[in-house]
């Protein structure tokens, strides 16, 4: 079955970074692309980037432009998200989710990683 | 505008039918998906497309759509229902993709 599955917690300091895997099984890789969500506590869903693991190439919401890159690791069906300068206001869980289209006017994301709490503290 | 407005709250007797409202002016455009999330859990997918469920979804969940408002309808709610639910659309360049708020449904 398809199956996302996340590198476990991390504890970060202010300023430090963080990188995030999401290992795909289960189905090819390269014919979907990855998305990343994130979920700050009590709040909702904000989407933050896309990668197309065929190629590499990756989009991102205007904000998060300057701090995240996403990668991807073919030869392990693995992609990563890395944010630099962290705050306590990203402590948050960080989802992967695979990308379907029916490349007309439908988008879902469909299955979700577990998630990967972030956590920002000095 | 890329911003998808949804109700914060909203409850249901159970065994009642209720609707999930997500609006904004991508809808006009594409079409909305809707995700449930339960504490300490991951999203998941519920409706896709113009009204699809993905294989698992009972069909008491269904989807629909019009002008710049999306909806996710529950007929006959179980106490299992009662959850966040977030719509997901098309944005614009700065973001995208975008979601909706977010609606907690309570099961009464």
């Amino acid at each position: 079955q398809v199956q996302l599955v996340q590198s476990g917690a991390e504890v970060k300091k202010p300023g430090a970074s963080v990188k995030v895997s999401c290992k795909a099984s289960g189905y090819t890789f390269t014919r979907h692309w990855m998305h990343w969500v994130r979920q700050a506590p009590g709040q909702g869903l904000e989407w933050m980037a896309i990668i197309n693991p065929d190629g590499g190439y990756t989009r991102y919401a205007e904000r998060f432009q300057d701090r995240v890159t996403l990668t991807r690791d073919t030869s392990t069906s693995t992609v990563y998200m890395e944010m630099r300068s962290l705050s306590s206001e990203d402590t948050a869980v960080y989802y992967c989710a695979r990308d379907h289209s029916d490349n007309e006017n439908a988008w879902w994301f469909d299955p979700w990683g577990q998630g990967t709490l972030v956590t920002v503290s000095s | 505008s890329s911003e998808l407005t949804q109700d914060p709250a909203v409850s249901v007797a159970l065994g009642q039918t209720v609707r999930i409202t997500c609006q904004g002016d991508s809808l006009r455009r594409y079409y909305a998906s809707w995700y449930q999330q339960k504490p300490g859990q991951a999203p998941v997918l519920v409706i896709y497309g113009k009204n699809n469920r993905p294989s698992g979804i009972p069909d008491r969940f269904s989807g629909s759509s019009s002008g710049n408002t999306a909806s996710l309808t529950i007929t006959g709610a179980q106490a299992e229902d009662e959850a966040d639910y977030y719509c997901n659309s098309r944005g614009n360049s700065d973001a995208p993709w975008v979601f909706g708020g977010g609606t907690k449904l309570t099961v009464l």
